[in-house]
């Protein structure tokens, strides 16, 4: 069965470095999200993508993110200069051309130090 | 997107059904109700969704009242790797400018715990 998959697992940093997070949507979608989830928290949305630019994005997803979808199988959540209230798990999902169900993958647990 | 209630925790026995209620009753004619859980920290997972019907899948059943202002998700036989955060969204299809599809909005879910 397609699965949206994500790398890496872990990413620790220091706070003020960019990090860039990974991931490969299920290969014939073409909605594309991001969400976080703090520890303890609710998950989050951060930011939607279609047709290579960006559909929706929440008061979360300030000047420091930013997304791309650099080639046909990539999608990847840029954060410029880590703080340390970006320390979460950041979740990709990816939806069909019907939209109707966002699939997600298991999340990359981000650690800013 | 509808608020939606759910309580806060739920137990089960292995084996027997779980019901897990979920009230939404500002919910809009074009608004899904959808259903994911969360297993530990796992990314979310897509279990079940409908607009007015009741539907099944391999997973679970959901039951939506006729009015619309409440529905129960059916997992019929509980496992105990069933235990999880079960989340109840309800969700328009697209977005504002009819660019996307719409985001799904995430509360605290109800914590279902299977016992042996």
């Amino acid at each position: 069965e397609p699965e949206v998959t994500q790398t890496p697992s872990h990413q620790v940093t220091q706070m003020g470095q960019e990090v860039i997070l990974r991931c490969v949507p299920i290969s014939n979608h073409l909605y594309f999200y991001w969400y976080r989830q703090i520890l303890g928290q609710k998950v989050e949305f951060l930011v939607s993508f279609y047709n290579n630019e960006i559909s929706e994005k929440s008061e979360i997803f300030d000047d420091q993110f930013s997304v791309e979808r650099p080639d046909g199988s990539n999608f990847t959540l840029k954060i410029r200069s880590t703080k340390l209230e970006d320390s979460a798990m950041y979740f990709c999902a990816s939806s069909g051309s019907g939209g109707l169900t966002q699939y997600f993958g298991p999340g990359t647990r981000l650690t800013v130090l | 997107d509808a608020k939606t209630t759910q309580p806060p925790s739920m137990d089960c026995a292995e084996g027997r059904a779980a019901n897990l209620p979920c009230n939404h009753s500002t919910i809009s004619g074009n608004e899904y109700v959808y259903w994911y859980r969360q297993i530990h920290s796992q990314g979310p997972q897509y279990i079940i969704h409908g607009l007015k019907n009741n539907e099944t899948n391999e997973m679970a059943s959901l039951i939506i009242t006729e009015d619309r202002k409440s529905s129960t998700l059916i997992l019929p036989h509980a496992t105990l790797r069933d235990t999880a955060v079960y989340y109840c969204i309800v969700r328009v299809p697209r977005n504002a400018g009819g660019t996307s599809y719409g985001k799904l909005t995430f509360g605290q879910g109800t914590i279902l715990t299977v016992h042996p």
